[in-house]
């Protein structure tokens, strides 16, 4: 089975601070995604990258940024936290690039910024 | 226009009926189709995926309709633990391939 893990399942943060969010694959998946779910919005994607330091911006990225030196890690930042950043954040990979892989979820790590 | 659109529901239906949700899409290059489950506070999770033929999974069928570009999920004999979230996802293709999300219907299966 897949396992996506991410470091925190809740999260509490001040305005200004900044966040980092980790999510860890075990299958040796090329894709890693994030994702952040809001209610009406359904899931929107941030960043994501389909190699080891590729990046690529997703439809939302501004006030984010991602880092991924490992293949099976992939770090979500948010480098001065705001209120409207308050979201579910997801976090997925696949296996290959290419088109038809399906995707594989962590837990989600809800975040509250103050 | 949303790329991809669904009925927010809620769907509630009594145990044992049968019920249809459709997910609608814009982009005719669209092509993978996937529904995903979400339970409430949960992470999303592959239901399964839709084939041009139709396929059918136990209780859950789906279906797809490039003509009038949408997809559909049928539900027979539905059981309490089918409650929660259904989420369509096409893949397009516009330079780089892209997942994108419905919003999701939701279901609740009243005993």
């Amino acid at each position: 089975d897949v396992k996506v893990t991410q470091s925190s399942r809740y999260l509490v943060k001040r305005t200004g601070e900044k966040v980092f969010l980790e999510c860890v694959q075990d299958m040796d998946h090329e894709n890693m995604f994030w994702y952040r779910q809001d209610p009406g919005l359904g899931l929107r994607l941030i960043y994501f990258s389909y190699d080891v330091k590729m990046k690529e911006k997703g439809d939302i990225p501004e006030g984010y940024s991602v880092s991924r030196e490992k293949k099976e890690r992939f770090s979500l930042i948010l480098e001065s936290a705001s209120t409207n950043q308050t979201s579910m954040y997801l976090c997925a990979s696949s296996l290959l690039a290419g088109g038809e892989e399906t995707q594989y979820f962590g837990p989600g790590t809800r975040l509250l910024v103050l | 226009r949303k790329e991809v659109e669904q009925d927010p529901g809620p769907f509630n239906v009594p145990e044992g009926a049968t019920v249809a949700f459709n997910c609608t899409y814009s982009n005719s290059a669209s092509q993978s189709f996937f529904w995903y489950r979400q339970d409430c506070r949960k992470e999303p999770k592959l239901l399964m995926s839709v084939y041009s033929s139709g396929n059918e999974d136990g209780r859950f069928t789906a279906q797809l309709n490039r003509a009038s570009q949408y997809i559909s999920l049928l539900i027979r004999d539905s059981k309490l633990s089918d409650s929660a979230t259904y989420l369509c996802v096409v893949i397009s293709t516009s330079g780089t391939y892209k997942y994108i999300f419905g919003t999701g219907t939701r279901l609740k299966v009243l005993a």
